[in-house]
């Protein structure tokens, strides 16, 4: 069956640190991979998008990895602050699906003073 | 603000009611999703439009859910006969020509009593 799997549980990371977050799927042959935050009652906020043929994408403090071989991107957050505490959401734009996105369930990152 | 809007933010509707909620999608964008999405779940795909076309429909979640843009720039979604299990966050998002990056509306939270 097809499944996109994120961290299920909270992540703590100590604030200046990296945040790493996981995005694993598996029966999908995704043409983008996207990563957007989504704060409580907030609608999600387009991050980053990454192509199948893109290795690596950096937009500031964030890169995004993407391994189509093993089916997983890497979320990165680097010099980590309190503000960037949200939920993190991996988006698959699936080839030859109907056009929307498949999402996860999400990663919420707390980020400790 | 040249977003994507949408309207209400909140409704709080009974149980057998109606309700029908707007999206107004970024002005060049002609590509328009709507998205479900429950607590600790990621945003679930229903439908999209190009134009005025609704391209894809099948995943809407019964025939009580149905949604319209009928010049090509706003669209509505209307849910009849609403149930408990309706319950959620509706959110709207919008995209330029091309499968391309998709911008959430703020969304509109629905509870059925």
């Amino acid at each position: 069956s097809q499944k996109i799997e994120q961290n299920s549980e909270a992540l703590n990371i100590q604030e200046g640190k990296t945040a790493t977050l996981t995005c694993n799927y598996t029966n999908y042959s995704p043409a983008y991979l996207q990563w957007y935050r989504q704060d409580p009652g907030r609608g999600p906020v387009f991050l980053l998008l990454i192509r199948e043929n893109e290795k690596e994408k950096r937009k500031e403090r964030l890169k995004v990895t993407f391994d189509t071989t093993l089916k997983q991107s890497l979320f990165h957050i680097t010099a980590s602050q309190p503000a960037d505490s949200a939920t993190y959401l991996c988006a698959l734009d699936v080839r030859g699906g109907a056009d929307g996105l498949t999402f996860g369930k999400g990663t919420h990152l707390i980020i400790q003073p | 603000d040249t977003g994507v809007s949408q309207d209400p933010r909140h409704k709080i509707t009974k149980r057998g009611q109606n309700v029908t909620f707007r999206c107004d999608p970024i002005s060049e964008h002609n590509r328009l999703y709507w998205y479900r999405q429950t607590l600790g779940q990621g945003p679930e795909f229903l439908t999209y439009f190009q134009n005025e076309a609704q391209l894809e429909k099948s995943r809407l979640l019964s025939d009580r859910f149905s949604a319209e843009r009928p010049k090509g720039s706003f669209s509505t979604l209307e849910i009849q006969r609403t149930e408990q299990g309706d319950s959620a966050m509706y959110l709207c998002a919008s995209t330029g020509q091309g499968r391309d990056t998709q911008y959430f509306g703020p969304g509109t939270r629905l509870t059925v009593l």
